[in-house]
């Protein structure tokens, strides 16, 4: 009955590789979101989908794709991995875009290092 | 650009004793403000929040924060520490835009018994 699940929690490869990670929740909600949590623990958003329709893109490489395929799903696409990429890396979702007024429910997390 | 500090990066108190954490913001719009916590391997999880009125705000856990626009600050407290409590805390507010969470660099609380 988990809200928000992430997978693979772990994921462990090499310099160069293409790996994505997968976001799914189960509240009904319309937005979705990720988050890169570095190894400092700051926590910096990546991507918004609302209703599937990307609504945040911050200054992230384009090695970095999100796709959502419906409103519950986020996946995260990450070609050409570096070293700068290992994190963590937070999915999240909200019922409704605007902060603030709707609570963001937040992942376990998915740990990503580059070797 | 809106932005929050957090003073300490970490926190030591004693089972029992006062909890506060410190956070300033600094917003060109009508501040909404956030406490967030992060318990080991987890995910962030809403503790309180602060958008409109009422500048005392009540959260999850016992935890309160009060709204201080003289100041600018949202301090979190709690008056009496549980062993539980011992987390990654962050405080977080909207961007001018209203579609981003803007997060401090996060105080680590630590409880000792």
């Amino acid at each position: 009955d988990t809200a928000v699940s992430q997978t693979p929690k772990y994921l462990v490869t090499q310099m160069g590789n293409d790996k994505s990670i997968k976001c799914e929740q189960n509240l009904g909600h319309d937005t979705m979101y990720w988050y890169k949590q570095d190894s400092k623990k700051f926590l910096k958003i990546m991507f918004s989908y609302n209703n599937k329709e990307l609504i945040i893109n911050e200054t992230v490489p384009n090695r970095f794709s999100p796709k959502s395929p419906d409103k519950a799903h986020l996946n995260l696409h990450i070609n050409s991995l570096e070293l700068g990429d290992s994190a963590v890396y937070f999915c999240a979702s909200s019922q409704g875009a605007r902060i603030g007024y709707n609570e963001q429910f937040f992942g376990p997390g998915t740990r990503l290092t580059v070797l | 650009a809106q932005s929050v500090t957090q003073l300490g990066s970490h926190v030591s108190v004693s089972e029992g004793a006062l909890v506060l954490l410190r956070c300033n913001y600094s917003s060109s719009v009508p501040p909404y403000l956030f406490w967030y916590v992060q318990y080991p391997n987890q995910g962030l999880q809403l503790l309180l929040k602060y958008t409109t009125g009422a500048t005392l705000v009540k959260g999850i856990n016992g935890f309160e924060a009060e709204f201080k626009k003289s100041e600018t600050s949202f301090h979190l407290t709690k008056p009496s520490a549980h062993m539980s409590d011992a987390a990654e805390y962050f405080c977080a507010t909207r961007d001018g835009s209203n579609y981003k969470l803007t997060f401090g660099k996060g105080t680590l609380l630590t409880v000792n018994p």
